[in-house]
């Protein structure tokens, strides 16, 4: 099965809200990453946390580690149409080199 | 740059029929990966290559086949097409960290087995 499991599977808020996606993973990792995929494109690479760090920061995204709960969570804020995507999480297992990546959160801005 | 990039866009193959999907990047990257994206499945890994020479098996290998051409293109192949293979494909690569193997993907196949 699946390493990640993304929560919720879709998310729907005003433009303006902060927006918050949670993902669980299995096995301990290396890093976890996020990305986002806008309709009918490739992902993109978003942020990207190591094992030992709790919480990064880039502009409005903000992510968190939770290794003893084995779970990350992405808050978007101050949201915007622009945001309107689907957001994947991605966990680097220690010692492979690859990434599993959950099920994705549909999340969708409205003006 | 261009990127990852993938060809063709769009695919439409009968039951049996085979076909290449090709991947390139231009970006030295070492790593590289083929990926299927079929609806609430998130993405689920088909083969990776994770230098020239060598490739590996990934979650859901059964009835494809890669190939590592050169350290530029990785390309993925379909013997003999079954409805269950309609999916969206994508290619991604990963640059020469060590430890981070974030992916850089490219705008995917989409293909559909009639």
């Amino acid at each position: 099965s699946q390493q990640g499991e993304e929560d919720p599977q879709a998310l729907s808020i005003q433009e303006g809200e902060n927006a918050t996606m949670n993902c669980s993973y299995k096995t301990s990792i290396n890093n976890l990453q996020w990305y986002r995929q806008n309709s009918g494109r490739g992902l993109v690479h978003l942020i990207l946390i190591r094992s030992n760090e709790r919480e990064k920061h880039s502009g409005r995204l903000r992510v968190t580690l939770d290794t003893s709960k084995k779970s990350s969570s992405l808050l978007i804020t101050a949201s915007r149409a622009a945001d309107t995507a689907s957001y994947f999480c991605a966990s680097r297992i220690q010692g492979a080199q690859k990434l599993v990546f959950g099920q994705g959160t549909r999340l969708t801005i409205n003006p | 740059n261009a990127g990852v990039t993938q060809t063709p866009k769009f695919q439409v193959l009968k039951t049996g029929q085979s076909m290449t999907l090709q991947c390139a990047q231009d970006m030295n990257h070492n790593s590289m990966y083929w990926y299927r994206q079929d609806p609430g499945m998130g993405l689920r890994l088909i083969y990776y290559s994770a230098s020239e020479g060598t490739t590996d098996k990934g979650e859901v290998p059964n009835g494809y086949n890669v190939s590592r051409l050169n350290k530029r293109e990785f390309s993925l192949r379909l013997e003999s097409a079954a409805p269950s293979q309609t999916s969206v494909y994508f290619c991604a690569s990963t640059p020469p960290r060590r430890d981070a193997y974030e992916q850089y993907f490219g705008p995917g196949t989409r293909l559909t087995v009639t």
